[in-house]
């Protein structure tokens, strides 16, 4: 299977939160990340999380990670229409000194009004 | 610093030609990465620099795709005889440290 999934679609209505959720396969993964897509572009990092941790909040995002059941969420408060994209979550562990993000296929959210 | 830059934005070839994209990192970066997107994917990994040593390359970096980063500064990903399947966007990435990688906005390459 898939080293990192992720549902592929989410619809919210505007103000509302979104929470996107990821799983992922290794349990030696070190970091994991947050990334957004918008049509056209290239990915902004939005946030990352060491795995020694358990949760980080940065303004309207909340990123949980459950290490036992590698799982980890985004949670985006007051969701807006500038938040409609791709979101990506992706991990990365150490492989022979390197870290190479792999990523999963994307949650594409769409907010409505 | 302007970030990531890549060159071209955009790339139409006709199949079974030659096609070299550039990548200019964020000038600090030691580390570059090569990811190749496909409609309603996410990047794959291609390739890994730390300054100029290809530290790292993916199965799909088959023998036609070649990278180099003379003297750990820009990058270049050179696609030989390309085919249609090749057709994707190339990304590419730096980083100081292992995690908070900055993308480009990537090279749309169309092979007719």
């Amino acid at each position: 299977g898939e080293d990192v999934e992720q549902s592929l679609f989410l619809s919210v209505r505007e103000g509302d939160s979104s929470v996107i959720n990821c799983t992922y396969t290794d349990s030696s993964s070190t970091y994991l990340y947050w990334y957004k897509q918008e049509p056209g572009a290239g990915l902004q990092l939005l946030t990352y999380i060491f795995s020694n941790m358990d949760m980080k909040q940065d303004q309207r995002l909340t990123v949980l990670l459950n290490k036992k059941d590698k799982h980890l969420s985004l949670r985006i408060a007051d969701t807006q229409t500038g938040d409609s994209a791709i979101y990506f979550c992706a991990e990365s562990r150490p492989t022979g000194g390197s870290y190479i993000p792999t990523f999963g296929r994307g949650t594409s959210l769409i907010v409505h009004p | 610093d302007t970030g990531v830059s890549q060159d071209p934005r955009h790339k139409i070839t006709k199949r079974g030609q030659n096609v070299t994209f550039r990548c200019d990192p964020i000038s600090e970066h030691n580390r570059l990465y090569w990811y190749r997107q496909t409609l309603g994917q996410g990047p794959e990994f291609l390739t890994y620099f730390q300054n100029e040593a290809q530290l790292e390359k993916s199965r799909l970096l088959s023998d036609r795709f070649s990278a180099e980063r003379p003297k750990g500064s820009f990058s270049t990903l050179e696609i030989q005889r390309t085919e249609q399947g090749d057709s994707a966007m190339y990304l590419c990435a730096s980083s100081l440290a292992p995690y908070g990688y900055t993308f480009g906005s990537g090279t749309r390459l169309t092979v007719v």
